[in-house]
């Protein structure tokens, strides 16, 4: 009963490095969408998905990308980590329709120094 | 203004109490509306979507008020495991693009106490 799986759980990056956090679900969702949380804000959304090879920007979707080559997989790249970049990231997905329940993975606490 | 505003809190109430969190949204085109708990260093979890004749789940009520764009949450008799932060969530969907947006308020942090 995996839902959806974030790796890894804990990174420390430094300024200017590069990464990509790791989402996966196995629930056959459609939409898929990439969170950043930090303290006093809320989750705000960076990107998302609405299925293969569909993708659209958040909120806050400056200094990360995204591709969705199948419907398990949904990527977020980091191209060159600021400190600024240092949150909790959140992958979440939901079947098709905007009425719908959205399960999100363990997350991912970033450090950027 | 944020999309979806709610009071931070924290909210100390003890054992027993009724306690009640509320939400405002700015975009009334909002079409669905819900209620995610979460726990300190944990993931978001739906703890009740939100209807507009209002809806309970056991000690748990929440009501949507369409025209003061409005979302509340009502606890009754609270439990120590309760404590959590309660995040209001908006769903709007965008039908030209497709595109769904999840708003999500910054949350309100519940502490019950012994």
């Amino acid at each position: 009963n995996a839902g959806v799986t974030q790796t890894p759980k804990f990174q420390v990056l430094k300024t200017g490095q590069s990464m990509t956090l790791q989402c996966a679900q196995d629930m056959n969702h459609e939409y898929m969408s990439w969170y950043r949380q930090d303290p006093g804000m809320g989750l705000r959304l960076i990107h998302y998905s609405v299925g293969a090879g569909i993708t659209d920007q958040g909120e806050v979707p400056n200094g990360y990308n995204v591709s969705r080559s199948t419907t398990e997989d949904f990527p977020l790249r980091l191209l060159s980590a600021a400190p600024s970049q240092t949150s909790v990231y959140f992958c979440a997905s939901s079947p098709g329709g905007g009425t719908t329940e959205a399960f999100f993975g363990q997350g991912t606490r970033l450090t950027v120094v | 203004r944020k999309e979806v505003e709610q009071d931070p809190g924290p909210f100390n109430v003890p054992e027993g109490a009724t306690v009640a969190f509320n939400c405002t949204y700015s975009n009334s085109a909002s079409q669905s509306f819900f209620w995610y708990r979460q726990d300190c260093r944990k993931e978001p979890k739906l703890l009740m979507s939100v209807y507009s004749s209002g809806n309970e789940d056991g000690r748990f009520t929440a009501q949507l008020n369409r025209a003061s764009q409005y979302i509340s949450l009502l606890i009754r008799d609270s439990k120590l495991s309760d404590s959590a932060t309660y995040l209001c969530v908006v769903n709007l969907v965008v039908m030209d693009t497709g595109r769904r947006a999840l708003t999500f308020g910054s949350g309100t942090r519940l502490q019950v106490q012994p």
